[in-house]
């Protein structure tokens, strides 16, 4: 069972509206959560990165939350643009081994239509 | 953006046919990953290295290999192909940074397609 959940799976919004995409981890012990940008054909890229101190990260119009008691994290992206258009990959860390084993979701698969 | 390089970035063979994919990163990272990811899915761990002659099988039950005898070389062989391998091989690496700052960098894939 995937211990990282992503919603919704797909999402197609107007290029310059805003959109927020949701993650959900059961990842026990936790050590941190990534947000990666996934083009088509190409590898994951870290938009942001929160420990379980932070609540909140921003990456130019990326801005993520985390609210560790609940386990739920969100990307909310500004005033998209047609490069947006991506997967959007949540990844929790535990700190369970020296190499802190990553939890990926699936994505959500965005489309920004002009 | 990360200095990690994939080759072939596609890649249509035969069933049976030996293959090998290579993976190269200049960053001087230690720590080197392959995952398996099919559309879709979520990245599947395969295989990871600690360092030079340090190799280890990841989540995802595999039959390919890997072998580092460079630092910055991290190749995985199938001996075999077969048309289950077919699926997108991101390699990546990462440094020795704290481990809760730690992150990795993907290369661009490869999408192998086992006819």
């Amino acid at each position: 069972k995937n211990q990282v959940e992503q919603s919704p799976q797909s999402l197609i919004i107007l290029e310059g509206k805003n959109c927020t995409l949701q993650c959900n981890y059961t990842v026990s012990p936790f050590s941190n959560l990534r947000w990666y940008k996934q083009d088509t054909g190409r590898g994951p890229v870290s938009l942001t990165i929160m420990t379980f101190s932070e609540n909140t990260k921003s990456n130019g119009r990326y801005t993520a939350t985390l609210d560790a008691d609940t386990k739920q994290s969100s990307l909310h992206i500004t005033a998209s643009q047609l490069s947006d258009s991506a997967s959007y990959i949540c990844v929790v860390s535990d700190r369970g081994s020296t190499l802190g084993r990553l939890y990926f979701g699936r994505g959500t698969q965005l489309t920004v239509w002009p | 953006e990360a200095d990690i390089y994939q080759t072939p970035r596609y890649l249509v063979i035969g069933t049976g046919k030996k293959i090998t994919l290579e993976c190269s990163q200049t960053m001087g990272h230690d720590k080197m990953y392959w995952y398996q990811q099919d559309p879709g899915m979520e990245l599947h761990l395969i295989h990871y290295s600690y360092g030079v002659n340090s190799t280890e099988k990841g989540d995802l039950s595999s039959e390919s290999t890997v072998s580092r005898i460079r630092t910055e070389h991290f190749p995985l062989t199938l001996e075999s192909a077969r048309p289950s391998h077919t699926s997108q091989y991101l390699c990546a690496s990462s440094d020795r940074g704290v481990q809760d700052q730690e992150t990795q960098y993907f290369g661009p894939g490869t999408r192998l397609l086992v006819l």
